[in-house]
């Protein structure tokens, strides 16, 4: 059971150019999320998904896109990477069961666009 | 929107002292409180997860309490050790998860 991993760990851009974060669970969980993280910020969700097919929008979500084919993988695009998209990234699944909802995060995945 | 708020945002203790870490939050309307730890270069772990309807947790040398009313979070970490140094986030799970921006534990031996 590797629970959360994401690919790549840690990948540099220039700007204007594009690519796509992997997040993949095998936990069989309805919900992922991504999150950025930037010093004195704390983590700001991106976008997120409540199943397979289905994607929704969070607090920071201009210029990244998503998409959820399949229930275990959940896609993050940048299509025209920017300098102020420079975090790291973090996905998380998570399970609810009666009602309490837990996350499980992914090791991250830290993105510098020049 | 909600803000939740960690202080401080470091914090340093000798091998042995026991601690205490806060998180306030502005909107009572919510679900859960999770606290999690993140080590450098890592991912989050959940520790302790306090549904709205309790006020505490408790695992091991760790002691989450929940005030609503107060919209205030503490982590109690007994008989702190080395193994603890690490970064403490406290999350707020209301129609999405809000988090703080977490305090950094020294544990000096």
């Amino acid at each position: 059971n590797a629970g959360v991993t994401q690919t790549p760990k840690f990948r540099v851009l220039k700007t204007g150019q594009s690519m796509t974060l992997l997040c993949a669970q095998d936990m069989n969980h309805e919900y992922m999320y991504w999150y950025r993280q930037d010093p004195g910020m704390g983590l700001r969700l991106i976008h997120y998904s409540v199943g397979e097919g289905t994607t929704a929008k969070g607090e920071v979500p201009d210029g990244y896109n998503v998409s959820r084919l399949k229930k275990q993988n959940f896609l993050l695009g940048l299509e025209s990477a920017a300098p102020s998209q420079t975090s790291v990234y973090f996905c998380a699944s998570s399970l609810s069961e009666r009602g309490v909802e837990t996350q499980y995060f992914g090791p991250g995945t830290r993105l510098l666009v020049l | 929107k909600q803000e939740v708020t960690q202080i401080p945002a470091a914090l340093s203790v000798p091998e042995g002292e026991n601690l205490v870490l806060n998180c306030s939050f502005t909107d009572s309307a919510i679900y859960n409180l999770q606290w999690f730890r993140q080590d450098p270069g890592k991912g989050l772990t959940s520790l302790l997860l306090i549904q709205s309807s309790q006020r505490e947790q408790t695992s091991g040398r760790l002691n989450a309490s929940l005030d609503k009313s107060s919209g205030r979070s503490t982590l109690y970490i007994a008989a702190s050790q080395p193994g603890d140094s690490a970064t403490y986030l406290c999350a707020l799970s209301g129609n999405q998860f809000y988090f703080g921006t977490g305090t950094s534990l020294t544990v000096i031996p």
